[in-house]
């Protein structure tokens, strides 16, 4: 089935760990999308692809980092995580669509930092 | 600067009332606009976007360029309406830029 996957759903680890959060679709979109939302705050853009081997800082400056080395998957990194990047991160994909552009999201990755 | 905003962090209202989430816009070129809804334990899906000029689940929403506002409106809320709703405005660049939300709350 056509959809945008995320794991993990949730994670707990400590200060200076590095963790991936991984990010997958079988849409076949080319445009993929890396938001950060604390809870009750709006959504930031952080990192945003147009196809392979492209990748571009989003709004709003993140230490992670992303790759994108094949079309379905849009993985973000942390190399030494902190408490202050306790948040949500949602993934997302589109296509131009008939009368725009239709975003897709996943179901986001709750991020805890000890 | 591009920006949106959404006034009202929660919005209570009575089942069968009528709903208006505020959405106000700044975009110097000519704005694509959208309307997303999350509802409890489900992922952010799209609801509405202007160029359609669809009414989804009862909702319409009209782009007001004099006004830069793109409100959207229920005339008879239902409980299942109950959700967080974010706007969003599509740059030249096809990035999503969101309002801060607003939740809906419909009691019975």
């Amino acid at each position: 089935e056509a959809d945008i996957y995320q794991t993990p759903r949730y994670l707990v680890i400590g200060t200076g760990k590095k963790i991936t959060l991984e990010c997958s679709q079988t849409m076949g979109h080319d445009k993929m999308y890396w938001y950060q939302q604390d809870p009750g705050m709006e959504l930031h853009l952080i990192h945003y692809s147009y196809g392979v081997n492209s990748t571009e800082k989003g709004d709003l400056s993140s230490e992670s980092t992303v790759s994108r080395i094949r079309t379905e998957h849009f993985p973000l990194t942390l190399e030494s995580a902190r408490p202050s990047h306790t948040s949500q991160y949602l993934c997302a994909s589109s296509e131009p669509g008939q009368g725009g552009n239709t975003i897709y999201f996943g179901e986001g990755s709750w991020l805890t930092v000890v | 600067a591009q920006r949106v905003t959404q006034p009202e962090k929660l919005l209570s209202v009575f089942k069968g009332a009528p709903v208006e989430l505020k959405c106000n816009y700044s975009y110097s070129g000519s704005p694509e606009l959208f309307w997303y809804v999350q509802y409890s334990r489900q992922r952010l899906q799209l609801l509405l976007r202007h160029i359609s000029r669809e009414s989804i689940k009862g909702f319409t929403a009209d782009l007001n360029k004099g006004e830069t506002s793109f409100h959207l409106k229920k005339p008879f809320a239902q409980e299942e309406d109950s959700a967080m709703y974010y706007c969003a405005l599509k740059d030249s660049s096809y990035k999503l830029i969101f309002g801060s939300g607003t939740r809906l709350l419909v009691r019975p």
